[in-house]
C-alpha cells in the first residue's frame, strides 16, 4: 500500500495569483496522477505526472495553466496558475502501486 | 469517448434493506471497472474491482458486458455503509488512468 499526503490541505487565494500543491508518497509508486473535483462534480483527471519528464495532460488541460513537476518517484507538485474563481475546486493527488490507486486527502482551493 | 454514468445522486435506504448502486459505462475496448468509496472526512479508497471478483464489506459487483453495467450490491445495508460511492473505469493501458462517474451518496437510516 501507499500513504499519500498533500500540502496545503486548504487555501484561499486571490484571483491572478498561483498556488502550488505538494504531494508526497511514503513509498515509490509507478505512476502519479492529479485530479480536480469541482463543486458538486466528479473527479476529472488533469494529468499524469511522469518522473523526470513532462507531464501528460488530458484534453482541456494545458501545461501553462497546470504546470506539474515530478522530480522523483515519491514527490510531485501541481501549480494552478493565474487563478480565477472557476479554479475553486478540490485537487487530489494519487499514486499507482501494484495496480491499485491510492489517493491523497485533497487540497481545497477557494479563489476570491 | 469513455464515460461512466451513475444515474442516482442520492440513494436512501433503511438499515437491513438491500442496496443497489447503479453504474453504466461506455468504452469500445475491454475496460477494468472499480468501485471507490469515500466515508465522511476520509479520503477516497478502493472498495472493489471487477477482476478480483470478491466481496468486500458485504458488497459485490458483477461486470455485465452485454449491458455495459457494473452495479454495486449489498443484501443488507448497515448504517456504516453511508458514504459517497464512485464507479470508475480504467482503459487498461498497463496503468490506471481512471474515469470516474459522478458518484452516488448512500444514506442508510436506522
Amino acid at each position: 500500500s501507499a500513504v499519500i499526503s498533500q500540502k496545503p490541505s486548504r487555501d484561499i487565494c486571490q484571483r491572478g495569483t498561483s498556488l502550488t500543491i505538494q504531494c508526497q508518497v511514503d513509498s515509490q509508486v509507478t505512476m502519479m496522477f492529479w485530479y480536480r473535483q469541482q463543486p458538486g462534480q466528479s473527479l476529472t483527471l488533469i494529468a499524469t505526472a511522469n518522473q523526470g519528464s513532462e507531464a501528460t495532460y488530458e484534453s482541456g488541460f494545458v501545461i501553462d495553466k497546470f504546470p506539474i513537476s515530478r522530480p522523483n518517484l515519491t514527490f510531485s507538485t501541481l501549480t494552478v496558475s493565474n487563478l480565477s474563481p472557476e479554479d475553486s475546486s478540490i485537487y487530489l493527488c494519487s499514486g499507482d502501486s501494484n495496480y491499485e490507486q491510492y489517493f491523497g486527502p485533497g487540497t481545497r482551493l477557494t479563489v476570491t | 469517448a469513455q464515460r461512466v454514468t451513475q444515474p442516482e445522486k442520492l440513494l436512501s435506504v433503511f438499515k437491513g434493506a438491500p442496496v443497489e448502486l447503479k453504474c453504466n459505462y461506455s468504452y469500445s475496448g475491454s475496460p477494468e471497472l472499480f468501485w471507490y468509496v469515500q466515508y465522511s472526512r476520509q479520503r477516497l479508497q478502493l472498495l472493489l474491482r471487477h477482476i478480483s471478483r470478491e466481496s468486500i464489506k458485504g458488497f459485490t459487483a458483477d461486470l455485465n458486458k452485454g449491458e455495459t453495467s457494473f452495479h454495486l450490491k449489498k443484501p443488507f445495508a448497515q448504517e456504516e455503509d453511508s458514504a459517497m460511492y464512485y464507479c470508475a473505469l480504467s482503459m487498461n493501458t498497463g496503468f490506471q488512468k481512471l474515469v470516474f462517474g459522478t458518484g452516488t451518496r448512500l444514506l442508510v437510516s436506522p
